[in-house]
């Protein structure tokens, strides 16, 4: 069974749509992020959900809206989508102590905006 | 700041050897410290973490070194194998109440057979 899944895998789109990343975790952690890799391999914290509470919003787009419904699943939506859009998107958990511990990544959506 | 750099640093080993890569960061109140192994088309493993409370952690062929002197973290590699060969991460936490992990530019290890 995988730990933190994230669905699809593979994301091609044109610009202007808007669409949805799914992540889910079987681990029983507390807290989810959302992660974004460029095409150098830049791993970029964008979100993170504490019991399904904001605690963490990077300098990202108000076009991106993440989504948490309940601890085990963190979404990912994004409007008006836009070529500089074109990343790898991680999701991942931890069990949060005093601060963040090791973090368990999903195997991340490639996205194109064509 | 993070700990940054304008290219993707590489390493090119022969299988056998040991490898070792290197990661500078830049937050002094970072206590807590990861590496990630990131294979193709797949999303970061855990590989090994070290607390600011130590200097050196070892692992199953690896081992992490922690100078917090001059902020300087390695992860060093024995007996390279061709399946090592990925980009590796080091990842620090920029203090205890801190709720997120801050990522170096990672460095491509290849692992000629």
């Amino acid at each position: 069974d995988t730990a933190v899944s994230q669905t699809p895998k593979y994301l091609v789109t044109q610009m202007g749509n808007d669409k949805s990343i799914k992540c889910e975790q079987n681990l029983g952690h507390d807290t989810m992020y959302w992660y974004k890799q460029d095409s150098k391999k830049f791993l970029k914290i964008m979100f993170s959900y504490n019991n399904k509470e904001l605690i963490i919003n990077e300098t990202v787009p108000n076009r991106f809206s993440p989504k948490s419904p309940d601890k085990a699943h963190l979404n990912l939506h994004i409007n008006s989508l836009e070529l500089g859009d074109s990343a790898v998107y991680f999701c991942a958990s931890s069990q949060v102590g005093i601060g963040v511990e090791k973090l368990f990544f999903g195997s991340g959506t490639q996205l194109s905006v064509l | 700041g993070e700990s940054v750099g304008l290219h993707l640093p590489t390493l090119s080993v022969q299988e056998g050897d040991n490898s070792i890569i290197n990661c500078a960061y830049s937050n002094s109140a970072s206590d807590y410290f990861i590496w990630y192994k990131q294979e193709s088309g797949k999303g970061p493993q855990f590989i090994i973490d070290i607390r600011s409370n130590m200097d050196k952690r070892q692992g199953q062929r690896v081992t992490v070194l922690l100078n917090k002197t001059v902020k300087h973290l390695s992860l060093q590699i024995a007996a390279t194998q061709p399946g090592d060969s990925a980009v590796y991460f080091c990842a620090e936490n920029g203090g205890g109440s801190n709720y997120k992990l801050t990522f170096g530019k990672g460095t491509l290890l290849t692992v000629n057979p």
